[in-house]
């Protein structure tokens, strides 16, 4: 069965500071991840997604995200925390394999960014 | 150029009555899904359809009803509204192959149930 992991429910950074939002998924052969952002009030935007190719993906707003299937991980990041960041952010995944299927999603970790 | 449209955007219901959820996409997308998003559950699917006229049961969808008569609509029903379908319910669709399989989300239908 496929799953998606979000261990964090909030990261708390200070702007100006990287910050990582973490992801662990698990699927059978090759996996479709993405990350999704949502801000109150509205619907989840797509950020960025890992097909294939190459391992650094680079999404919207400056965000970037690192698959490593060693580590069926899937990792959120961005070098430098904008307070205007703040928002809930998703993971998600499917199997190549599936394309009859929908994305699971993770439960959401909330991001806060400090100024 | 709409993307994913959703209709009412607020809704508030008593149990027991009939609810519809509108969900209309501009893109010709053959896949729509419906989600309810639930704090600490995050998204669940409750239904989806591959194209019209096909449909199928997600994780939740007890007490809810989906017909795709037409590519670009995709409604939700819920027959009699119980106070635990209080949720937002969002609606999507998937883009083709070509364009890596990414969903698209509309913004989003609040509902209450009293």
């Amino acid at each position: 069965a496929q799953s998606v992991a979000q261990p964090e429910d909030q990261v708390n950074v200070a702007e100006g500071n990287p910050l990582t939002v973490k992801c662990t998924y698990s699927v059978s052969g090759n996996p479709y991840l993405f990350w999704y952002v949502q801000y109150p009030n509205r619907g989840l935007q797509f950020l960025l997604k890992y097909i294939t190719g190459d391992n650094l993906v680079k999404g919207s707003y400056g965000f970037e995200a690192e698959f490593n299937k060693s580590q069926t991980s899937f990792h959120l990041k961005k070098p430098s925390a904008l307070v205007s960041d703040s928002a809930l952010y998703f993971c998600a995944v499917r199997s190549e394999n599936q394309a009859g299927t929908a994305l699971i999603f993770g439960k959401g970790t909330t991001l806060s960014v400090s100024s | 150029d709409a993307g994913i449209t959703q209709s009412p955007r607020y809704k508030i219901t008593e149990t027991g009555r009939q609810v519809t959820l509108m969900c209309h996409q501009t893109w010709s997308h053959s896949y729509m899904f419906w989600y309810r998003q639930d704090l600490g559950h995050g998204l669940r699917l409750i239904y989806y359809s591959a194209a019209a006229d096909i449909t199928d049961k997600g994780e939740v969808p007890d007490g809810y009803v989906v017909s795709r008569s037409k590519t670009e609509n995709f409604p939700l029903t819920l027959e009699s509204a119980t106070r635990s379908q209080t949720s937002v319910y969002f609606c999507a669709s998937r883009a083709g192959r070509r364009s890596g399989n990414t969903i698209y989300f509309g913004e989003g239908s609040w509902l209450t149930v009293v």
